[in-house]
């Protein structure tokens, strides 16, 4: 069955340096999606994407984070100038078409990112 | 506010009893999500409903729009069921994430 697939599945890095999580959606699906969940916390959203633009992101999504489609199978999210209060599980998902057209979105298994 | 709420926060049951968890929201939606999430952290779609009942094996999701209240129940609770039970709104182009239900069912 297809499966949407993350990596690394940990990632441990200095405050202040740069981080790229990668994902690959599933393949025939269109839109994809980061979600970050920080320890003990509920699930939040950050960016949607679709036809190699961002269509919708939220106020945690500012200057700091980039989304790409840098190739025909990955999904990156690059984080500039971590902070510590970006550790947390970042989440990919993907889906046939738009949430609004009742279409499921499939998530990979996360990637923990851990700030010192 | 929350905008999606959930209850129970937590939740323990001994195997074979009869689970609900309910969602409340207040947001405009095209559809709902029910997810597990696990230790390990991994979040898997159970159900995606826009409307009536839906069942996969003992798992049944229903949902009343008029009342913006959905209920995921589980029949014959089993141990493997202990996880986190989610219930996400789909507005617009993402998902919003109520904060859980934490499910023990011991044996």
């Amino acid at each position: 069955e297809p499966e949407v697939t993350q990596t690394p599945s940990h990632q441990v890095t200095q405050m202040g340096q740069e981080v790229i999580l990668r994902c690959v959606p599933i393949s025939n699906h269109l839109y994809f999606y980061w979600y970050r969940q920080i320890l003990g916390q509920k699930v939040e959203f950050l960016v949607s994407f679709y036809n190699n633009e961002i269509s919708e992101k939220s106020e945690i999504f500012d200057d700091q984070f980039s989304v790409e489609r840098p190739d025909g199978s990955n999904f990156t999210l690059k984080i500039r100038s971590t902070k510590l209060e970006d550790s947390a599980m970042y989440f990919c998902a993907s889906s046939e078409l738009a949430g609004n057209s009742y279409n499921e979105q499939f998530f990979g298994p996360g990637t923990r990112l851990t700030v010192l | 506010k929350n905008e999606v709420e959930q209850s129970p926060q937590n939740l323990t049951a001994q195997e074979g009893e009869f689970i609900t968890i309910n969602c409340s929201y207040s947001v405009g939606i095209s559809a709902l999500h029910w997810l597990q999430q696990h230790p390990g952290g991994g979040i898997v779609s159970l159900f995606m409903l826009s409307s009536g009942k839906k069942k996969h094996g003992r798992l049944i999701a229903t949902i009343n729009i008029q009342e913006k209240h959905s209920s995921l129940h589980i029949t014959a609770s089993h141990p493997r069921d202990s996880a986190v039970y989610i219930c996400a709104a789909i507005n617009t182009d993402k998902l919003i994430f109520g904060t859980g239900t934490r499910l023990q069912v011991f044996p």
